[in-house]
């Protein structure tokens, strides 16, 4: 059965930092692109960002308005996802989720229950 | 960047009753759209993938059509547990991979 399951969320201070991890079971993780995507509270889905498998060197794509301050990142050997989140402000409060990426890249067929993070002084 | 518009914002129907829910996008995006159903508290849940194939384990029900910038969810006779948030998703011009809005669809 194919499990991601996310953790890291809290609390933190504007200009603060927080990272966030997922760990995915059931399938071969290095195998697949792997995505965060979040939903601030009330509203609708936002793509963050992508991680890429070894065969695409590992890159990774960034929304807009999380580049530079957010940073994926992937350890195969553990299975794992995560999100190294710096430099936060309010508007970063949201659920987050790691999805994995299938369709040949167009959708994802596996999410995680999320993991919340907010903003607040 | 393209934008995925979706109509209505709220949806409001009886179980039994046929659903339409609409996605616009504001350039082509082939046929590389998908469409995810949400509870609250859930995670999405993806039902249909490139325009018209259904997910593994989707009821019949729910079906997508379209291409280009012109796609529909339509769930032909409403359950009890359809009643959700339906968003559309797009990745042909990527980054980013952009989301629609979403339509609620409520009970009457």
């Amino acid at each position: 059965e194919v499990q991601l399951v996310e953790s890291g969320g809290g609390l933190v201070q504007p200009g603060g930092s927080l990272r966030l991890s997922c760990a995915a079971s059931g399938f071969t993780f290095s195998d697949h692109y792997m995505d965060w995507v979040r939903q601030a509270p009330g509203k609708g889905l936002e793509w963050v960002g992508r991680s890429r498998i070894k065969a695409n060197n590992y890159t990774t794509e960034y929304a807009a308005s999380v580049k530079g301050r957010l940073t994926i990142s992937r350890d195969d050997s553990k299975n794992s996802l995560y999100l190294q989140m710096n430099s936060l402000k309010t508007e970063d409060t949201a659920v987050y989720y790691c999805a994995r990426v299938q369709c040949a890249g167009s959708c994802y067929d596996y999410w995680g229950q999320g993991t919340l993070v907010t903003v607040s002084s | 960047e393209i934008v995925l518009t979706q109509s209505p914002v709220t949806l409001s129907l009886s179980p039994g009753e046929r659903a339409t829910l609409s996605c616009r996008a504001s350039q082509s995006v082939s046929s590389y759209l998908a469409w995810y159903q949400q509870k609250p508290g859930q995670a999405p849940r993806l039902l249909i993938y490139d325009a018209s194939n259904r997910a593994t384990g989707v009821p019949a029900r729910f079906s997508g059509s379209g291409s280009g910038t012109d796609f529909t969810l339509t769930i032909s006779s409403l359950e009890p547990e359809d009643f959700a948030v339906y968003y559309c998703q797009q990745r042909t011009s990527w980054p980013p991979y952009t989301f629609g809005q979403g339509t609620k669809l409520e009970i009457k």
